[in-house]
């Protein structure tokens, strides 16, 4: 079955550093979304991407992140200047129709640690 | 911000039994419900979901209830297996035109079944 993958697994950084985290969506999804988990708490949307465009974002998205799908197959995250309070799991998600059409297919996660 | 509510952290049920996990919404303009498991180092993993046009949805052992009127669903699994115990996610959208609709989650439940 076709999965969502994301690298790395497991990422550190310093404070103040920038770090991209990367996601291969399905192949023939069109929806591509970027959530995160701190610890303990619950998942939380951050953006959704559609026709090389952003769809929508929260609040928490702000001048320090970014996304981009350079290659057609690749969708990534970058956060420019990383702070401790990034520190999360962050999942990349993929559909094939609009929510509510089709669900969304999340990744294994990337955990960004920040020290 | 809690327009989705899993107000019991934790479930243990019997193997055999059922489970029945329970979610609640604030938003009346929510009109497509989803449920997800997670494992630990796992992404989120559909299970079921439920358009506000109808009442119940089943697929296997799982079966999810919408009551709308009063903003609950409910996921019973019947019947619950040891494989079952991971977190599960109430998960919800409200449909937006010109975009990608993005879902808001519950903080989950921990659910356990006991061999």
């Amino acid at each position: 079955e076709p999965e969502v993958t994301q690298t790395p697994s497991h990422q550190v950084t310093q404070m103040g550093q920038e770090v991209i985290l990367r996601c291969v969506p399905i192949s023939n999804h069109l929806y591509f979304y970027w959530y995160r988990q701190i610890l303990g708490q619950k998942v939380e949307f951050l953006v959704s991407f559609y026709n090389n465009e952003i769809s929508e974002k929260s609040e928490i998205f702000d001048d320090q992140f970014s996304v981009e799908r350079p290659d057609g197959s690749n969708f990534t995250l970058k956060i420019r200047s990383t702070k401790l309070e990034d520190s999360a799991m962050y999942f990349c998600a993929s559909s094939s129709e609009h929510v509510g059409g089709s669900p969304l297919h999340f990744g294994n996660g990337t955990r960004l640690t920040v020290t | 911000d809690q327009q989705v509510k899993q107000n019991s952290p934790s479930l243990s049920v019997q193997e055999g039994r059922i489970s029945i996990l329970n979610c609640d919404y604030t938003n009346s303009m929510f009109d497509y419900f989803l449920w997800y498991k997670k494992y630990p180092a796992e992404g989120p993993t559909f299970l079921i979901s439920i358009s506000s046009i109808k009442d119940k949805n089943e697929d296997g052992r799982f079966t999810v209830f919408l009551n709308k009127s009063a903003k609950h669903l409910s996921l019973h699994i019947v019947p619950s297996q040891p494989g079952d115990s991971a977190v599960y996610f109430c998960a919800a959208s409200a449909f937006a035109p010109g975009a990608n609709s993005k879902l808001t989650f519950g903080k989950g439940i921990t659910l356990s079944v006991r061999p």
